[in-house]
């Protein structure tokens, strides 16, 4: 079945530094690829999509590429401030238009 | 816009007690889903609904769980008897149209639910 592994958490990066949250996925077809970011007390709120092989998805300085590949779908960011601390979910919809969720990753950036 | 709302944000009941969570989609949104958020995991999907008619409930343990979505629009999840392992975070989405695998899901904050 479909599936997304993510990198484990949590990650701890100082401002400024660069940043990439690892993403692969397994799916039949050709899937539609999403990293959410859930920031402290706030709901889940999309930060990028992308949904054919070699699209980049971008927004807010972070970026992420569909590698269909190497199946992974990497989220990176130049450099981190610390408003960009917040637990990023990558997931992806195939097929049955359901979303498939990673279990998360934690990045708290320091000043 | 008016985000997706939900009731309440927290809730502490005892095992085997009822619980109920609401959910008001955004304004136009046909599709609704409710997910699953347990303590360090990602969301699961437990119902989706197309307006008022269900698309996916396979996840749904539906001896315990029932939700509804009467005239297409807000949805009440309940649990009846709630179990220990029910203890997580019950998200409501909202998206506009289930015809594209590209569609973007809107959140609610979320109900804790704690079952002592």
């Amino acid at each position: 079945g479909n599936s997304v592994t993510q990198m484990e958490g949590p990650v701890t990066l100082s401002e400024e530094a660069f940043l990439t949250i690892n993403c692969t996925y397994t799916a039949t077809g050709y899937p539609s690829l999403f990293w959410y970011v859930q920031y402290p007390g706030e709901g889940l709120q999309l930060l990028l999509k992308a949904t054919k092989a070699d699209d980049k998805g971008s927004n807010k300085g972070f970026e992420a590429t569909y590698r269909k590949e190497t199946t992974s779908f990497h989220l990176e960011k130049g450099s981190v401030q610390v408003s960009d601390s917040a637990v990023y979910f990558c997931a992806l919809t195939s097929g049955t238009y359901k979303y498939i969720f990673g279990t998360g990753t934690r990045l708290k950036v320091l000043a | 816009e008016a985000g997706v709302a939900q009731s309440p944000r927290y809730k502490i009941i005892e095992k085997r007690q009822s619980v109920a969570f609401w959910c008001n989609p955004i304004s136009g949104h046909a599709t609704l889903y409710w997910y699953q958020q347990i303590l360090g995991q990602g969301p699961k999907l437990l119902i989706q609904f197309q307006n008022n008619g269900v698309v996916d409930d396979s996840q749904l343990p539906k001896d315990r769980f029932s939700a509804e979505r009467l005239k297409g629009v807000d949805s009440t999840l309940k649990i009846q008897p709630a179990k220990l392992e029910d203890s997580a975070v019950y998200l409501c989405a909202s998206s506009l149209d289930t015809q594209s695998l590209a569609d973007t899901q809107y959140f609610g904050p979320g109900t804790r639910l704690t079952v002592l």
